[in-house]
């Protein structure tokens, strides 16, 4: 079986420019998961999705961040305007609703924002 | 309080050792815990889950839990130097799958 896929795996930008970041969960796998992982803060809970619904979106720094889910097979992390302060790596992971909670993460996503 | 807390390390331990790592949480409902394997610039793997006092045991990794005691550790035997990463500790609170993460032990083993 396929992983959870991400993409791109690095993504460069320069300042107020828009950043979209795309994650295919695992198939059969209903929760989705968005982090980020700096070496300050290590890695920080975003938002995640039940069943394509946003249940907890308290990690989201401001407003510039947003998420989407619009299936079940696809989610997308936009930035907007991006600023230097967002570079870090960008994790999706998947977990099957049961009670084993057990997440599977992707390869990441590495943000630099110029 | 740190929701879950681990000692950032490094842990160094020699090869063919036992490498120890320790977690503790603060959440008393918390029934699920899991370790990941982060190695650097990789993403986390899953290596082993928990969800009853013991140990649990697979091939040279062992999960100890004591849920009075609010921690969990992990067992490494025969430490290899392919065991040297940052192993993250994580504890599902209740509610849907969310899981919270420690900040990870750094663990070096010495050839």
């Amino acid at each position: 079986d396929a992983g959870v896929i991400q993409s791109p795996r690095h993504e460069v930008t320069e300042m107020g420019q828009e950043v979209t970041l795309r994650c295919k969960p695992i198939s059969g796998h209903n929760s989705l998961f968005w982090y980020r992982q700096t070496m300050m803060r290590g890695l920080e809970l975003l938002i995640y999705f039940n069943n394509n619904v946003p249940i907890d979106d308290s990690g989201m720094p401001e407003d510039r961040f947003s998420a989407k889910m619009p299936n079940a097979s696809f989610s997308t992390l936009k930035i907007q305007p991006s600023e230097p302060r967002d570079s870090a790596v960008y994790f999706c992971a998947s977990s099957r609703q049961g009670i084993d909670y057990e997440q599977y993460f992707g390869p990441g996503t590495r943000l630099t924002v110029t | 309080q740190k929701e879950v807390e681990q000692n950032s390390g490094p842990l160094s331990v020699p090869e063919g050792a036992i490498a120890s790592l320790n977690c503790t949480y603060s959440d008393r409902g918390s029934q699920s815990f899991f370790w990941y394997r982060q190695y650097s610039g990789k993403s986390p793997e899953l290596i082993m889950s928990i969800y009853s006092n013991g140990d649990k045991e697979d091939g040279r990794f062992t999960a100890q839990l004591n849920k009075a005691s609010q921690y969990v550790s992990l067992l490494i035997r025969d430490s290899q130097p392919s065991d040297s990463a940052t192993y993250l500790c994580a504890v599902n609170s209740g509610g849907y799958q969310k899981v919270t993460f420690g900040t990870g032990t750094k663990l070096q083993v010495i050839p």
